[in-house]
């Protein structure tokens, strides 16, 4: 099964700031990964798929880059709405897996 | 619009086979490409993969839960079941179901989600 590490597990940041968060493949999954978001409570939400698409309605301070192994999601300029936590997935070739997640806290 | 919700019950005993019903609208699990799958998640733990169906009948299982779990679909009623047999504790969780819009894509829509409590 290919596995999913996500880094930081938490990220203590301020509003405005520029953030990134590390998603690692134990295999090449060429950029077949997806991010999400999660509110407490909540189902997820998709905001990045294959790597680098934006997904219809999610703001363009969200992007994504990488391939094969290594993936980060990047959060331009923080907005109160965004302290929650992310996961990020991979789906190749009929194999699912989410990473263990990051959680954006505030400094 | 598409919606999916999922339904079932909210305690079930240890051992015991739990059922749960993803309802959706606004897609058909007829089209070439769609997907629905469960995904669950412990309280205060990370999101786990569990099954996938796809408009072929092709059913897909995580590895570490394979003996356990059982899709289906009824695409008249637009629904697909998941069962998952010999509950245990450590199954407690929200399970939720999602979408996926085509071959290889990502979960874009997901239902609320029911929360399973497992007795011992």
């Amino acid at each position: 099964d290919i596995q999913m590490t996500q880094s930081p597990s938490t990220l203590s940041a301020s509003v405005g700031d520029r953030v990134t968060i590390t998603c690692r493949a134990s295999q090449n999954i060429y950029n077949w990964l997806a991010w999400y978001q999660q509110k407490p409570g909540k189902a997820p939400k998709l905001l990045i798929y294959k790597a680098s698409n934006l997904e219809s309605g999610v703001p363009s301070r969200f992007s994504g880059s990488g391939s094969g192994t290594e993936f980060t999601l990047t959060i331009s300029s923080l907005q109160p709405d965004d302290f929650t936590t992310y996961y990020c997935q991979q789906y190749y070739i009929y194999s699912w897996t989410f990473g263990q997640g990051t959680k954006v806290e505030i400094k | 619009q598409v919606t999916l919700r999922e339904s079932g019950p909210a305690l079930v005993k240890a051992t015991q086979t739990l059922t749960l019903t993803c309802s959706f609208s606004g897609f058909s699990l007829h089209t070439n490409g769609m997907c629905v799958s469960w995904v669950r998640q412990p309280p205060g733990k990370a999101l786990e993969w569990l099954t996938l169906i796809n408009w072929d009948d092709e059913k897909f299982y995580t590895t570490s839960l394979k003996t356990r779990l059982s899709i289906s679909k009824d695409t008249s009623k637009n629904q697909v079941v998941l069962t998952m047999t010999n509950m245990a504790p450590v199954d407690t969780a929200t399970y939720y179901c999602a979408r996926i819009r085509g071959p290889n894509d990502a979960f874009d829509v997901w239902g609320p989600g029911t929360m399973v409590t497992v007795s011992s």
